[in-house]
């Protein structure tokens, strides 16, 4: 089945203890996406990655990394997570055939940071 | 700095009327996707919008854009209780499906 896998669903760490997200993705697509998403805010995107080994910066970067060594995985990282990083996150991939086509959301992260 | 506004942010629809609900947006782009959310859960795909002019539509959804206006609308037919979700427009200015701009999003109930 195709589909974006992203783990944990749920999550709660405490200030500065670094934590990974995985997100994993079996349609060979080229291009993923982080995004956050926090109430009365939408959908705001951390980072996004066009091919292997590219990745760039989102609306809100700050507090997050990312890596793409692989095209199925692209982990999201907190190296120093704050409690201002409680959201709800979502992993997304699409083809990328010139932004003609959907995006293909993960089933969530609640991150919760004490 | 590119701004996606949708309004109502909030809409309680009658079972069987129909409404229409709208996305503005701040700059110039060619492409609107529109995707819907039920509480708890992930995001899905509605529309996939490439040009001025284009007109979507699946099931009672109608789903169009203007990119003179950097308008779209989604109309709904008939409401009925399943349509009862979180919609949210996103607009890539880039054209290459890289930095997407989410809306807050459109809560619509459906009541009997």
């Amino acid at each position: 089945e195709a589909q974006v896998t992203q783990n944990p669903r749920y999550l709660i760490t405490v200030t500065g203890k670094k934590l990974t997200v995985t997100c994993s993705q079996n349609m060979n697509h080229e291009y993923m996406s982080w995004y956050r998403q926090d109430p009365g805010l939408g959908l705001r995107q951390i980072y996004y990655s066009m091919n292997v080994e590219v990745t760039d910066k989102g609306d809100v970067p700050e507090g997050y990394k990312v890596s793409r060594k692989e095209k199925r995985n692209f982990p999201l990282i907190l190296e120093s997570p704050s409690p201002n990083q409680t959201s709800l996150y979502f992993c997304a991939s699409s083809p990328n055939l010139g932004g003609k086509e959907k995006l293909f959301f993960g089933s969530g992260t609640q991150l919760s940071v004490l | 700095e590119l701004k996606v506004e949708q309004n109502p942010l909030f809409l309680s629809m009658q079972e069987g009327k129909n409404y229409t609900i709208y996305c503005n947006y701040s700059t110039t782009s060619d492409r609107l996707y529109w995707y819907r959310q039920d509480p708890g859960k992930s995001l899905e795909s509605l529309f996939v919008l490439l040009s001025n002019g284009a007109v979507k539509q699946e099931g009672r959804l109608m789903a169009s854009l203007d990119t003179k206006a950097r308008l779209s609308t989604l109309h709904i037919t008939a409401a009925v209780h399943d349509l009862s979700a979180t919609y949210f427009c996103a607009v890539d200015p880039t054209g290459a499906n890289s930095k997407l701009t989410f809306g807050k999003g459109i809560t619509l109930s459906v009541r009997p």
